[in-house]
């Protein structure tokens, strides 16, 4: 069955570079949620898109945007990257009108800033 | 004080122990996951749980609303188990017009079955 694609699976950068991660739900789910996991933490919530809409909004810099496309895949856009942005970066996607299939997740993406 | 509190944090066992996993949580809840990550893997869904018991094959998950608590089990651990457990806890009613806020995740447990 398919699953949540991330891409790239690993990225270097350097300091204040740009980057773009990319996630593709799984069919017919319609949410998508970002999460960051710095080495060792538990992962944090960035945001989520409904419908290609933001939906809410965690801890996600200012440095950092996000969209949801119409074919609802979703894309990070992280700018004037930071040692700290180091980290992994997982997409999971649901489906709003079956909220009891739960969440599929991403393999993520594992960003190294150097 | 984190939202959602998991014991124990670290774990080491022998091949075929039975393994119990809590997790706690001090907020109203829709719904609450238990998801598996292998080292600088991604995460894999166990369960979702809004009430009662769930199980597939040696993994049982249940959750007492009331007490604000869930433990997962697993029976006849097998070194392949290895990998960090998290708790994770929706607060938010999908489907109902209620915002996709995320995940509330614990720290996870770090499970270590030896042969």
């Amino acid at each position: 069955a398919a699953g949540v694609i991330q891409s790239p699976r690993h990225l270097i950068k350097e300091k204040r570079e740009t980057a773009t991660l990319k996630c593709y739900p799984i069919p017919r789910h319609d949410t998508v949620y970002w999460y960051q996991q710095g080495p060792g933490q538990d992962p944090q919530f960035l945001i989520s898109f409904y419908e290609k809409m933001q939906s809410d909004k965690g801890s996600i810099p200012d440095r950092f945007s996000a969209q949801q496309f119409s074919d609802y895949h979703s894309e990070l856009n992280m700018s004037s990257l930071e040692l700290g942005d180091s980290a992994l970066y997982f997409c999971a996607s649901s489906s709003y009108w079956f909220p009891n299939y739960g969440y599929t997740f991403g393999s993520g993406t594992r960003l190294t800033v150097v | 004080k984190n939202e959602v509190e998991q014991s124990p944090q670290n774990l080491t066992a022998q091949e075929g122990e039975f393994i119990t996993i809590n997790c706690s949580y001090s907020v109203g809840i829709s719904a609450l996951h238990w998801l598996q990550q292998h080292p600088g893997g991604g995460i894999v869904s166990l369960f979702m749980l809004s009430s009662g018991k769930k199980k597939h094959g040696r993994l049982i998950a249940t959750i007492n609303i009331q007490e604000k608590h869930s433990s997962l089990h697993i029976t006849a651990s097998h070194p392949r188990d290895s990998a960090v457990y998290i708790c994770a806890v929706e607060t938010s009613i999908r489907g109902s017009g209620g915002g996709a806020d995320g995940l509330t995740f614990g720290k996870g447990t770090h499970l270590i079955i030896q042969p």
